[in-house]
């Protein structure tokens, strides 16, 4: 079964340091998301991406943060300068071309992020 | 705006047990529901969904009806076993004040099943 996958599962980095957490979605979806989870807490919605662009963003997702989609078939995200509260799960997740209500979205078993 | 809310946890429970997991919504228009399941250590797996009114969605033993009238998506297993020790997820995916569809998960809800 087709399914996302996202590298690296974990990743230790310094406060300050610029991380980029990769993905590469099912090969025939063409909208794609991040998520992120703090330890404990609720699944956050950070960003989704349709047709090379941001098509929508949380109130999270700040200038710290870019998304890319470097090629055919990854899907990045940056995050320029770490501080403590980025520590968190990242979920990367996609979804089928059409944009029903019904459109389950696939996620990765996700990326820790670790900010020391 | 649209939210999930879902019961808190932990919820403990024996083998065999019945389960139940509350979930209630609000949305604008007919959101989808869903059910995600996360085991320790892993990333978030659909478990099931229900797209309109009074679908049930099932899986692995599991179900949910979506109620419109009372705005619930609870998540119900008549027998529990170990291996179902996780944190499960509500969440609905509807349409935003902007005209774009997202979802909107709950906090989650720690089921440890004791043998």
């Amino acid at each position: 079964e087709p399914e996302v996958t996202q590298t690296p599962s974990h990743q230790v980095t310094q406060m300050g340091q610029e991380v980029i957490l990769r993905c590469v979605p099912i090969s025939n979806h063409l909208y794609f998301y991040w998520y992120r989870q703090i330890l404990g807490q609720k699944v956050e919605f950070l960003v989704s991406f349709y047709n090379n662009e941001i098509s929508e963003k949380s109130e999270i997702f700040d200038d710290q943060f870019s998304v890319e989609r470097p090629d055919g078939s990854n899907f990045t995200l940056k995050i320029r300068s770490t501080k403590l509260e980025d520590s968190a799960m990242y979920f990367c997740a996609s979804s089928e071309p059409t944009q029903g209500s019904g459109n389950t979205i696939y996620f990765g078993e996700g990326s820790w992020l670790t900010v020391v | 705006g649209n939210s999930v809310t879902q019961m808190e946890g932990p919820v403990t429970l024996s083998e065999e047990a019945f389960l139940t997991i509350n979930c209630t919504y609000t949305a604008t228009g007919y959101p989808s529901l869903f059910w995600y399941v996360q085991y320790p250590g892993e990333g978030l797996q659909l478990l099931l969904k229900a797209t309109k009114a009074d679908d049930k969605g099932s899986n692995k033993g599991f179900e949910a009806t979506y109620r419109k009238e009372t705005t619930s998506f609870h998540l119900e297993k008549g027998s529990v076993q170990v291996s179902d020790s996780a944190v499960y997820f509500c969440a609905l995916r509807g349409v935003t004040t902007s005209g774009t569809y997202k979802y909107i998960f709950g906090t989650g809800t720690r089921l440890k099943v004791l043998a």
